[in-house]
């Protein structure tokens, strides 16, 4: 079965703080995606990153940074210099692809307030 | 470029009512899905389809049906509305390949009473 596991329901940290959120999945199989998205206040859902099961490199975009382990299952994201504009929930995904069509698996999220 | 809309983008139904939530997409995507978000909880597929004419069950599909007679469109239909249905409602739609994000609507936000 595949799962995502967010244990951090809610996170505040002040401004210019830096913030890791977790992610931990489950998976038996040997090939899959997992992505990042943001849902800020107005609602809708942002693309953040996607990393697929072969590639454990590290990326870092702007101040937004992502640690992918196998080993330990997990694919957390690190906000450095955290701001406001950052407060939002976000969700981390599971992609597989079944027989047909492409199976995102989401997290319960975890709701990041950011106080100046 | 709209890409995925949706509408309505609120909507409040009695009990047994139905429904259908639009969803159109113009990137040309083949996959198109529907998700429901429940407070505090992330987001459940529904249905989804690879390419017109062709639907599939997600996790929850109860209570719901879709059709995909265009590229463009896929509809998802409350054909006996109940409480348990309240949610927000996200349609997704994206290229094929395991590893394409799907990008999503702004979301219904839907209310059975």
């Amino acid at each position: 079965a595949q799962k995502v596991t967010q244990a951090q329901t809610e996170i505040s940290v002040v401004e210019k703080e830096d913030v890791t959120l977790d992610c931990v999945y489950e998976t038996r199989d040997t090939t899959y995606y997992l992505f990042w998205y943001k849902q800020p206040p107005s609602g809708e859902l942002v693309f953040l990153i996607r990393r697929n099961s072969f590639d454990e490199q590290n990326e870092i975009s702007g101040r937004y940074s992502w640690n992918f382990q196998k080993s330990t299952s997990s694919f957390n994201f690190t906000i450095t210099a955290s701001q406001v504009v950052d407060s939002a929930v976000y969700f981390c995904a599971l992609g597989r692809r079944p027989n047909t069509g492409n199976q995102f698996y989401f997290g319960t999220g975890t709701s990041l307030t950011v106080i100046p | 470029n709209a890409g995925v809309t949706q509408t309505p983008k609120f909507r409040i139904l009695k009990i047994g009512q139905s429904m259908t939530l639009q969803c159109t997409q113009d990137m040309n995507h083949n996959y198109m899905y529907w998700y429901r978000q429940d407070p505090g909880m992330g987001l459940k597929l529904i249905y989804y389809s690879v390419g017109a004419g062709i639907t599939d069950k997600g996790e929850v599909p109860n209570g719901y049906n879709v059709s995909r007679s265009t590229t463009e469109d896929f509809p998802l239909r409350l054909e006996l509305a109940a409480p348990s249905q309240t949610s927000v409602y996200f349609c997704a739609s994206s290229y094929p390949g395991q590893n394409q994000p799907q990008h999503f609507g702004d979301g219904t936000r839907l209310s059975i009473l």
